[in-house]
C-alpha cells in the first residue's frame, strides 16, 4: 500500500522568510511518481512539480525548490523569500504511474505567510 | 496545459434528492477519469476510477450504488450522488488523463452542500 505523510499540519512564517514543507512516502513500487500541489482558498489544485523515482536531481523553479532523497523516502519542498500569495494548503502526492494511476495524497500542510 | 472543467462549481440540494456533477476534458480525450472527495480541512481521497466505456472501479468504503459514475465518452464523466444526505456535503474534484504516460489534469472542483 502507498502512503504519504506530511507531518506539518500548519506552518506560519513571516513574509520573506524561507520555509520547508516535509513529505515522506511509502511504496513498494520500484517505479513511482511524486507530486506537489498547491490548493489556494478557491479550492482548485495547482500542479507544482512531478518527479519520477529514477530522477533524484533536485529541482529549482524560481523561488521553489525540491529535494528528493530516495534513501530517506522524502520529497521536501522549500519556498525561499516567501510571499503572502504563497499562503495555501500544499499537498504531496504519490502515484505508481504517470497518468492513469490514482494519486495518494498526504494530509496537506496549511502554510500561512504573515505580512 | 490541458483543461478540465466541472459543472456546477457549487450546488446546494435538499436531503434525499440526487445531484449530478459533470467533469469534461475540453481539449483532449480522457481515457481515464478519477473522482476525489475532500471534506473540510482534510486531504483528497480517491472515490473511484473510471475508464471510458467500462464500469468504474470504486475504492473500498465508497458505495457504488450511492455514487453513480458514468464515463460514456472520452470527454465526459459524470458523478451522481443519489439520495444525498448532509454527510455527503463535500468538495468533489475530478481529474482526467489521456493515457498511461500522460499527465493527470484536475478540474476546479464542485462544492456540494446538502441541507
Amino acid at each position: 500500500a502507498q502512503k504519504v505523510t506530511q507531518a506539518q499540519t500548519e506552518i506560519s512564517v513571516v513574509e520573506k522568510e524561507d520555509v520547508t514543507l516535509d513529505c515522506v512516502y511509502e511504496t513498494r513500487d520500484t517505479t513511482y511518481y511524486l507530486f506537489w500541489y498547491k490548493q489556494p482558498p478557491s479550492g482548485e489544485l495547482v500542479f507544482l512539480i512531478r518527479r519520477n523515482s529514477f530522477d533524484e536531481q533536485n529541482e529549482i523553479s524560481g523561488r521553489y525548490s525540491w529535494n528528493f532523497q530516495k534513501s530517506t523516502s522524502s520529497f521536501n519542498f522549500t519556498i525561499t523569500a516567501s510571499q503572502v500569495v504563497d499562503s495555501a494548503v500544499y499537498f504531496c502526492a504519490l502515484s505508481a504511474n504517470f497518468g492513469n494511476e490514482k494519486l495518494t495524497f498526504g494530509t496537506g500542510t496549511r502554510l500561512t505567510i504573515i505580512p | 496545459g490541458a483543461v478540465v472543467s466541472q459543472h456546477p462549481s457549487w450546488v446546494i440540494c435538499k436531503s434525499g434528492t440526487s445531484v449530478k456533477i459533470e467533469c469534461r476534458s475540453l481539449d483532449f480525450q480522457a481515457t481515464t477519469m478519477f473522482w476525489y472527495r475532500q471534506f473540510p480541512k482534510q486531504s483528497l481521497m480517491l472515490m473511484a476510477t473510471s475508464n471510458e466505456g467500462s464500469k468504474a472501479t470504486y475504492e473500498q468504503g465508497v458505495e457504488k450504488d450511492k455514487f453513480l459514475i458514468n464515463h460514456a465518452s472520452l470527454t465526459l464523466s459524470t458523478l451522481t450522488v443519489t439520495s444525498a444526505h448532509p454527510e455527503d456535503s463535500s468538495f468533489y474534484i475530478c481529474s482526467a488523463s489521456n493515457g498511461p504516460s500522460y499527465e493527470q489534469y484536475f478540474g476546479p472542483g464542485t462544492r456540494l452542500t446538502v441541507t
